[in-house]
């Protein structure tokens, strides 16, 4: 499974203020994404991140919020804007993979960065 | 929503005990993946299982799935200290083309007691 680190891993942040989330990994990946863990809460998926091309963002989220950049196979980047302390949540970025076999067909999976936990006060 | 209902939602146990979480999800699966996350850190991957398998093992962990009634279990034998996470399972809802998005569950939080 590919190596992923975020940057930075915390952060406390002032109201109105913008962040920006750094997703690197150590091999070409196709398959990016960006994921919101509110506290206590499962994760929900922000948006699918493109390489060359805008990303593809879920009902709910919008890109003026929430921008993300992809310049590359192995680096992403999410930006959290005009924060609010409803935004205080961890944010993980994960890759996807896909293998096929003849037996199996297509199996999908993620493998996740270590989150970015972000306070917002 | 189409997340995943998982219980219990939260879990006590000594340690050396098995502990099993429940799944439940809502559509057709391609396959299903548990995963754990230690303390607001990062998700490990556990295990996938595939729409097609009914049962699968990795170590101390036996994954069963139901198609028929949308449900997956977790059970982790012999329990550690360790252990002590929350547990996700993920859905792959087998869609066409590039996009292999995942649907995780409400998650179970297991403590394991000394």
């Amino acid at each position: 499974s590919a190596v992923i680190s975020q940057k930075p891993s915390r952060d406390i942040c002032q109201r109105g203020t913008s962040l920006t989330i750094q997703c690197q990994v150590d091999s070409q990946v196709t398959m990016m994404f960006w994921y919101r863990q509110q506290p206590g809460q499962s994760l929900t998926l922000i948006a699918t991140a493109n390489q060359g091309s805008e990303a593809t963002y879920e009902s709910g989220f919008v890109i003026d919020k929430f921008p993300i950049s992809r310049p590359n196979l192995t680096f992403s980047t999410l930006t959290v804007s005009n924060m609010s302390p409803e935004d205080s949540s961890i944010y993980l970025c994960s890759v996807g993979t896909r293998y096929s076999s003849r037996i199996h067909g297509r199996t999908d999976t993620q493998y996740f960065g270590p989150g970015t936990r972000l306070t917002v006060l | 929503s189409q997340q995943g209902e998982e219980d219990p939602q939260a879990l006590s146990i000594q340690e050396g005990e098995n502990a099993t979480m429940n799944c439940s999800y809502k559509t057709s699966i391609n396959n299903l993946q548990w995963y754990r996350q230690n303390s607001g850190r990062g998700l490990v991957h556990l295990i996938l299982i595939r729409s097609n398998e009914r049962e699968k093992h990795s170590g101390r962990l036996r994954v069963t799935l139901d198609t028929s009634k949308k449900s997956s279990s977790l059970l982790i034998t012999a329990s550690r200290a360790a252990d002590t996470a929350s547990y996700f399972c993920a859905t792959d809802e087998g869609y066409g083309g590039a996009t292999n998005k995942l649907i995780f569950g409400t998650g179970t939080l297991l403590a394991v007691q000394p």
